[in-house]
C-alpha cells in the first residue's frame, strides 16, 4: 500500500504562473516531509522541506503547505520557470527509534511552457 | 565538494553474472541507502545503513545485498543479477538524529541493463 501518493504523474504551467505540485500521505506517523527535484541523468537533489509543526514554509519562489488534519501537502512555484522543468518526488518520514528512513511518492512531471 | 559518488554510471551485463555498484560519501553521514527508480513506480528503497556494520532491508530488498564496513562506503551486490533488476539505482546519504534524516543526498545514478 502506497504511503505516500502523488496523483498527478505530469503537470504543464505556462512561464510565469503558479505551479502547484500535491501530495497525499496515509501514515499519520510522518511528521517531516520534503520535496525533491530531478532532472533527467541526475540524482535527485534536496528542494525544500517542512515539519509538522508548522504548516507552511518558504524559500524564495518555492513554498510548502501542509494540512496535516488532511494528510496532505502542496508544493507551490511562483513564478514558474522553464529551468524548473523536471520531476519532482514528495517524501515523508516519521520521528523515532528505528524511523530512519524516507518514503518516496512516485513523482510528478513538470513541464514549464515558455 | 560535498558529495556521494557512485560507480559505474552505465552498466550492461548478463543474467547470473555477479556484480557490484560503489557508493562512496565524503560527508561523514551515520545514513546510507540505496533506492531504484522505474517508471511509474517512483523511488523504492532497498537497502539502508543506520552506521557501520548496521544494515537493514527496505520495500524491496529480494536479489540484493549490502555491506557496511566503512562509514564512507556502502556498496550494492548483485549476487546473480536477473533482468527485473534492469533499472536506475541511486545511492544516498544523510545525517540523521533524534530520529529524523534529514534531506538525503544522492548519488547520480546508475543505469543497470541486465540481458
Amino acid at each position: 500500500d502506497q504511503q505516500v501518493k502523488q496523483n498527478s504523474p505530469s503537470l504543464s504551467v505556462q512561464e510565469g504562473r503558479i505551479s502547484i505540485l500535491n501530495c497525499d500521505y496515509t501514515n499519520s506517523m510522518f511528521d517531516y516531509f520534503l520535496w525533491y527535484k530531478k532532472y533527467p541523468a541526475e540524482g535527485p537533489t534536496f528542494l525544500i522541506s517542512i515539519s509538522s509543526i508548522k504548516d507552511k514554509n518558504e524559500d524564495g519562489r518555492f513554498t510548502v503547505f501542509l494540512n496535516k488534519s488532511a494528510k496532505h501537502l502542496s508544493l507551490h512555484i511562483v513564478p514558474s520557470q522553464p529551468g524548473d522543468s523536471a520531476v519532482y518526488f514528495c517524501a515523508a518520514s516519521a520521528s523515532g527509534a528505528g524511523s530512519y528512513q524516507l518514503t518516496f511518492g512516485k513523482g510528478t512531471k513538470l513541464s514549464v511552457i515558455p | 565538494e560535498a558529495q556521494v559518488t557512485q560507480n559505474p554510471r552505465y552498466l550492461i551485463t548478463v543474467t547470473g553474472k555477479k556484480l557490484t555498484v560503489t557508493c562512496s560519501q565524503n560527508m561523514n553521514h551515520e545514513y546510507m541507502s540505496w533506492y531504484r527508480q522505474d517508471p511509474g513506480l517512483g523511488l523504492r528503497q532497498i537497502y539502508y545503513s543506520m552506521n557501520v556494520e548496521v544494515t537493514d532491508k527496505g520495500d524491496v530488498p529480494e536479489g540484493y545485498k549490502v555491506s557496511r564496513k566503512e562509514k564512507r562506503n556502502f556498496p550494492l551486490i548483485l549476487e546473480s543479477p536477473s533482468p527485473n533488476q534492469t533499472s536506475l539505482y541511486f545511492c544516498a546519504s544523510s545525517l540523521s538524529s533524534g530520529g529524523y534524516v534529514y534531506g538525503y543526498t544522492f548519488g547520480s545514478g546508475t543505469r543497470l541493463t541486465v540481458v
